[in-house]
């Protein structure tokens, strides 16, 4: 079955305790983002990935790395995690880089930064 | 910058038509989407529009565009509860890859 996974799905820390989330797809794609979903703000893109090798910047990019070593993953890392790093995190692929193919996303992690 | 608004909340009846709208700022581009989020879950694309299409039907939805106006609309026919989600609106970035959302439209279907 084609899908993106995300995991964990739930995390509860502390702030500065360095944590990584992972993101795999299984559909070949090219194309991968992060991005936060925040109430009465949508979602917004943390940062995304053209292909293996090639990070770019989102929107809100401050306190978040990537890396993109395999085509397959996409870890964010948040190296000092902060309470307004508090949010819902969502992983999405598409095939064709800046194409128009829509983008197939993951079930959301939930972050909890005390 | 490219900005994309929606309305928060919409309530309706089972069995009536819900229509949610959305309205974007970025004339150039080229492809819309409609997203569903039920909770817990991720996002689930539910359709989406070419920008030289003025409507696309799909079953129970139908998606009207008006270019002029850059007004987006989704409507659901024959409402049923199974539809209550936040629904979303997103334009695609033309410089890069990314979708531009709206807020999200959390959409109440009562019995």
């Amino acid at each position: 079955e084609a899908q993106v996974t995300q995991n964990p799905r739930y995390l509860i820390t502390v702030t500065g305790k360095k944590l990584t989330v992972t993101c795999s797809q299984n559909m070949n794609h090219e194309y991968m983002s992060w991005y936060r979903q925040d109430p009465g703000l949508g979602l917004r893109q943390i940062y995304y990935s053209m292909n293996v090798e090639v990070t770019d910047k989102g929107d809100v990019p401050e306190g978040y790395k990537v890396s993109r070593k395999e085509k397959r993953n996409f870890p964010l890392i948040l190296e000092s995690p902060s309470p307004n790093q508090t949010s819902l995190y969502f992983c999405a692929s598409k095939s064709g880089g800046v194409g128009n193919q829509p983008q197939h996303f993951g079930d959301g992690t939930r972050l909890s930064i005390l | 910058g490219e900005d994309v608004e929606q309305s928060l909340f919409l309530s309706v009846r089972e069995g009536d038509s819900s229509v949610i709208n959305c309205t974007y700022t970025d004339s150039s581009s080229t492809y819309l989407y409609w997203y569903k989020q039920e909770p817990g879950a991720g996002l689930q694309l539910l359709t989406y529009i070419f920008s030289n299409m003025d409507m696309k039907q799909d079953q129970r939805l139908t998606v009207l565009l008006n270019k002029k106006d850059k007004h987006l609309s989704l409507r659901i026919a024959d409402t049923q509860t199974g539809d209550s989600a936040i629904y979303f609106c997103a334009e695609k970035d033309n410089q890069g890859g990314k979708l531009i959302f709206g807020q999200g439209t959390e959409l109440s279907v009562k019995p």
